[in-house]
């Protein structure tokens, strides 16, 4: 398996524009997350879904924020308008239960 | 919510020392995880502990599942430059599939 897929691994927008990221789980795991990290708030959970079900946004920081999983395969996380303080690397990660909980390597953002 | 508190948040060593770090919870878990996040990529886990007392082992790592099951401790014998990395230690929620993360111990080999 080619793990947890992100894309894109870097991105630069400029305040006011929409950002998409985008995250391919491991193929059979039911869970899916996305964490927000940076120097200050370390590893924060934004987002959970399990069975492509939303279960728990309570770390989604505001309404500019908004995620999604269309289907088992695919999950996209939104931010709309971005602004500076959304610059960040952005984790998605999967999991069968707590089991194989594996991390994508992330896609750094940038709003300047 | 859950505390998990995590220390110390940096180290600086020189190569070829002993490094320790450890990790304490507000409430008991199952499931004690350590990761380490190369810089650039997403965290890795190194080690799982599933029971109060366990000691597990992966190559130079030894970490231990504390036997009040709110703490945990994680070793790394004899450091070499590629241990340089973030470490962190993670609980898997009781009442769903979420896992909760420390904030980190960051490692800093000098030469």
């Amino acid at each position: 398996d080619a793990g947890v897929i992100q894309s894109p691994r870097h991105e630069v927008t400029e305040m006011g524009q929409e950002v998409t990221l985008r995250c391919k789980p491991i193929s059979g795991h039911n869970s899916l997350f996305w964490y927000r990290q940076t120097m200050m708030r370390g590893l924060e959970l934004l987002i959970y879904f399990n069975n492509n079900v939303p279960i728990d946004d309570s770390g989604m920081p505001e309404d500019r924020f908004s995620a999604k999983m269309p289907n088992a395969s695919f999950s996209t996380l939104k931010i709309q308008p971005s602004e500076p303080r959304d610059s960040a690397v952005y984790f998605c990660a999967s999991s069968f239960r707590h089991y194989g909980y594996t991390f994508g390597s992330g896609t750094r953002l940038t709003v300047v | 919510g859950q505390q998990l508190n995590q220390s110390p948040q940096s180290m600086f060593i020189q190569e070829g020392e002993d490094v320790s770090m450890n990790c304490t919870s507000s409430s008991i878990f199952n499931t004690w995880l350590w990761y380490k996040q190369d810089p650039g990529e997403g965290p890795v886990l190194l080690i799982a502990l599933y029971k109060a007392g366990e000691l597990t082992s992966n190559g130079r790592l030894t970490a231990q599942f504390g036997i009040t099951r709110k703490d945990s401790f994680l070793n790394i014998s004899a450091s070499i430059p590629s241990d340089v990395g973030i470490y962190f230690c993670a609980l898997s929620s009781n009442r769903d599939d979420k896992i909760i993360f420390g904030k980190g111990t960051r490692l800093h080999i000098l030469p």
